[in-house]
């Protein structure tokens, strides 16, 4: 079992709805990474977070460190939203970020 | 402020071949780690370089080495290139080596190894 699981593994969405990804972990974390994947390779980093939420445009991340678990969602999507979702987990004062393998996101017009 | 760009975009070897991939931080940035993406999958930890010392390492053979530069650029050296070599290798700084920091990614170097 990995030690970082998201969920689902490829979503598709009309323009326009709300959209969430989850993302569950095994391991004790100092924090926890939201990032997006275009086509191509390029990474962005959308939130660093440890607890409670972070809100950035349409873009919202939780995290409950009691379930080890943490949500991405997305309002009101739009094509330029189509990318791969990527959540990743640092432990304690470890330098090392453990991946997940990541929610391709296809939103339609 | 610059980000953080690496070198080459892409590139062709064949096995037993050496490659060396570059990338240079962003402007502050003391912190340098690299990550292996095979097609379909997450990223898996490489190494970190902090201060010009390795300061962790990931479950890659010792064919994998690196260095960092005094202005924290680093290099990522691939000895006795295999086919399962073959991925996009990626490179990220962040200011200090702990886990609960901002990481800028590089754009990758995709490797194919034929």
């Amino acid at each position: 079992k990995n030690e970082v699981e998201q969920s689902p593994q490829n979503l598709t969405a009309q323009e326009g709805e709300f959209i969430t990804i989850n993302c569950s972990y095994s391991v004790g974390i100092s924090a926890l990474h939201w990032l997006q994947q275009h086509p191509g390779g390029g990474i962005v980093s959308l939130f660093m977070l440890s607890s409670g939420k972070k809100k950035h445009g349409r873009l919202i991340a939780t995290i409950n460190i009691q379930e080890k678990h943490s949500s991405l969602h997305i309002t009101a999507s739009h094509p330029r939203d189509s990318a791969v979702y990527i959540c990743a987990v640092s432990g304690g004062s470890n330098y090392k970020l453990t991946f997940g393998k990541g929610t391709l996101l296809t939103v339609n017009p | 402020e610059t980000g953080v760009t690496q070198s080459p975009t892409h590139l062709i070897k064949t096995r037993g071949q050496q490659v060396t991939l570059r990338c240079s931080s962003q402007s502050g940035h003391n912190t340098v780690s690299w990550y292996q993406q095979a097609l379909g999958q997450g990223p898996q930890f490489i190494f970190q370089y902090y201060r010009e010392e390795e300061n962790g390492r990931g479950n890659f053979p010792p064919r994998f080495s690196g260095l960092q530069f005094p202005n924290y650029s680093s290099e990522l050296n691939v000895n006795a290139l295999e086919l399962d070599d073959s991925a996009l290798y990626l490179c990220a700084s962040s200011l200090g080596s702990g886990g609960a920091n901002v990481l800028t990614f590089g754009a990758g170097s995709r490797l194919t190894v034929l």
